[in-house]
């Protein structure tokens, strides 16, 4: 069965970069099917898609956050990985790494739904 | 930005039938996926590509797709049902996710 494990400081100051790694066991990050993700949650609120990657490094932001955030993966280590810098009180949420599935059954790929989840990181942006 | 609206709540007696809507421009013309997320958990995928369920998760749960507005079904509602539900769009290359609607079931 496939887990991801995020990790990372649950504390992080105003104006300092937010850091996360997520560990994925059980099956491996370069399996060309799929992509992985990043989504926050605020306490409270909905969820966000922050950003996404493949095994060969493609990577895709949201543009509300793309000036901010740089994703990575380290097949080696079967993880990859979350940095958003200046963070504010804004930035305070629950941290979710996921993989997506890759549908290329028509020949043309394309992103599909998030099928496996970590248990999510609360990040607190705080001085 | 990209948006996709969903009604904030909604409740519904054991037994009954319950729709909830994610509408957003152009969602016609994009794939939904809905979630269900407890209280201190991670969501799950329910409904996939507007109609298709992942196995293991019950037949009362359809979802269907009409115009710039798709729904998720819920027949014969179950006490365990009760829980936030999401949908989920890719809008380019990001992940777009409605606001949510809390489902209530008493």
């Amino acid at each position: 069965q496939l887990q991801l494990q995020e990790s990372g400081p649950g504390l992080v100051k105003p104006s300092e970069t937010l850091s996360l790694t997520c560990t994925v066991s059980g099956g491996s990050i370069s399996n060309s099917k799929y992509y992985w993700g990043w989504i926050r949650q605020p306490p409270g609120k909905g969820l966000e898609g922050i950003a996404n990657i493949n095994y060969s490094g493609n990577t895709y932001y949201n543009p509300s956050l793309e000036s901010r955030v740089t994703i990575s993966v380290d097949t080696s280590k079967n993880q990859f990985s979350l940095k958003l810098n200046s963070v504010t009180a804004a930035d305070t949420a629950v941290y979710y790494c996921a993989r997506v599935v890759l549908d290329c059954a028509t020949g043309t790929c394309y992103k599909n739904y998030f099928d496996f989840w970590g248990q999510g990181t609360l990040v607190t942006v705080s001085s | 930005s990209y948006e996709l609206t969903q009604p904030p709540s909604i409740s519904v007696s054991p037994g009954q039938t319950v729709s909830m809507t994610c509408s957003g421009d152009e969602l016609g013309d994009k794939y939904v996926y809905w979630y269900q997320q407890k209280p201190g958990q991670s969501p799950v995928v329910v409904i996939y590509e507007d109609t298709k369920r992942p196995s293991g998760i019950p037949e009362r749960f359809s979802g269907s797709s009409s115009g710039n507005t798709a729904t998720l079904t819920i027949s014969g509602t179950q006490t365990m049902d009760g829980s936030d539900y999401y949908c989920q769009a890719w809008h380019g290359v990001t992940a777009v996710f409605g606001g949510g609607t809390k489902l209530t079931v008493l």
